[in-house]
This record gives C-alpha cells, sequence and structure tokens, in this order.
C-alpha cells in the first residue's frame, strides 16, 4: 500500500496566518491526491481533489499543489472554523490510503 | 442535495453483531460505489473497502475480510455494514462516503459521508 506521511502533526497558529500543511506518498501518485478538514465529533469534510481543484462551496483561502510524491495545502488567511484536523488521501490505487492528519490548533 | 444519513451509536459486548446503515438521498443510489472508512478514538482514517451499489458487489481492504460484511437494501436506497464477533479493538466510528463519480472499480475520493456511527465493544 502506498504510504502517506503528513508534516508537522500538529502546529499552533494565530487567525490571519498563512499555514501550510505537507503530504510526501511513498510512491508516485500523480496528482490523485484529496485534502479533508474534519472538526471534532464530525465527518470529514471534502475541500481539495486532484491535487489542485477547489470542491465547491470551500472558500478560496483553501489552495492544494504538488504532483508525484509531494503536496501541499495552504491555508492563506486562516479564520477561527478552519481550527481542525487535515487529511491527505491519494486514490492513485487500492487501497486509498489517508495521512495521518495535521491538527491546526490556536496559539 | 446529496445526505448519507447513518444510524446512532451501539454499544455491544465482546462477541456480538452489529448492523450499521447508511441511507442515501439526493441521487440515484445504484450509480455510484459506496465506501466505508473506520476511524479508532483518537485515530486517523482507514478505508475499509467498497461496495458496488449496482451489483451488490463487495471489495474489502486487508484486514477487513471474514467478520465485516457489506450489503445493500436497494429499495431503501440503504447501505450496511455488518461486523461479527465484535472485539474491544473494533470500537470505532465509521463512516460511509460515497465515491462521487459515477465510473465502478477505480478508487477515487469522498464525497460526500456520513455523519458516523459509533460503535463501542464493552463488556
Amino acid at each position: 500500500a502506498i504510504r502517506m506521511t503528513q508534516s508537522p502533526s500538529s502546529l499552533s497558529a494565530s487567525t490571519g496566518d498563512r499555514v501550510t500543511i505537507t503530504c510526501r506518498a511513498s510512491q508516485g501518485i500523480s496528482s490523485y491526491l484529496a485534502w479533508y478538514q474534519q472538526k471534532p465529533g464530525k465527518a470529514p469534510k471534502l475541500l481539495i481533489y486532484a491535487a489542485s481543484t477547489l470542491q465547491s462551496g470551500v472558500p478560496s483561502r483553501f489552495s492544494g499543489s504538488g504532483s508525484g510524491t509531494d503536496f501541499t495545502l495552504t491555508i492563506s488567511c486562516l479564520q477561527s472554523e478552519d481550527f481542525a484536523t487535515y487529511y491527505c488521501q491519494q486514490y492513485y490505487s487500492y487501497p486509498q490510503t489517508f495521512g495521518q492528519g495535521t491538527k491546526v490548533e490556536i496559539k | 442535495q446529496v445526505q448519507l444519513v447513518q444510524s446512532g451509536s451501539e454499544l455491544k459486548k465482546p462477541g456480538a453483531s452489529v448492523k450499521v446503515s447508511c441511507k442515501a438521498s439526493g441521487y440515484t443510489f445504484t450509480s455510484y460505489a459506496m465506501n466505508w472508512v473506520r476511524q479508532a478514538p483518537g485515530q486517523g482514517l482507514e478505508w475499509m473497502g467498497w461496495i458496488n451499489t449496482n451489483t451488490g458487489n463487495p471489495t474489502y481492504a486487508q484486514g477487513f475480510t471474514g467478520r465485516f460484511v457489506f450489503s445493500l437494501d436497494t429499495s431503501v436506497s440503504t447501505a450496511y455494514l455488518q461486523i461479527s464477533s465484535l472485539k474491544a479493538e473494533d470500537t470505532a466510528v465509521y463512516y460511509c462516503a460515497r465515491d462521487p463519480s459515477s465510473g465502478w472499480g477505480r478508487a477515487n475520493w469522498f464525497d460526500p459521508w456520513g455523519q458516523g456511527t459509533l460503535v463501542t465493544v464493552s463488556s
């Protein structure tokens, strides 16, 4: 199975900050990568698919980039509602696998 | 709108069985694959497998064969996850999640997700 590694595992930031989360695949996955946001007690919510395509209704402060093995999720101006855990997921091949998550906390 | 609504939390004893339901609405149920994802307490997301809602054929990820069964009732647009011989380590939130493309047999992202069903296994 393809292993997905996110960094950092957690970070502290303030509203208004620019935040970057990295996801690395153990082998090339082209652009078959999605990002999800999960808040405590809630289901994951799709933010981005195909590495950089913003899901309908997701604020434009979220953006994704990368291809091959290295990917980035950027939140350009952190809002209070963005404090959550973020997961990357590869869908290049079965089994789909997720990163371990990055928790974005309030500084 | 496209929505998946899951059944409520369950508390079961070791060795028992549980059946979690996932009712779909807002789209043609039999046109999109349904996936199941597990999240153990405080842990990440683990894909369990998927079911072809057109043929009923399930595919299980490694580690989810034997005690885990995916099934359907297309007359009520509902997918089911049954777990038998429950163990303490099965304690987790179980999510159903739709493949948003209308193709079959190709890995994909998931959207939307059900709200999750907490299954607690404890004596």
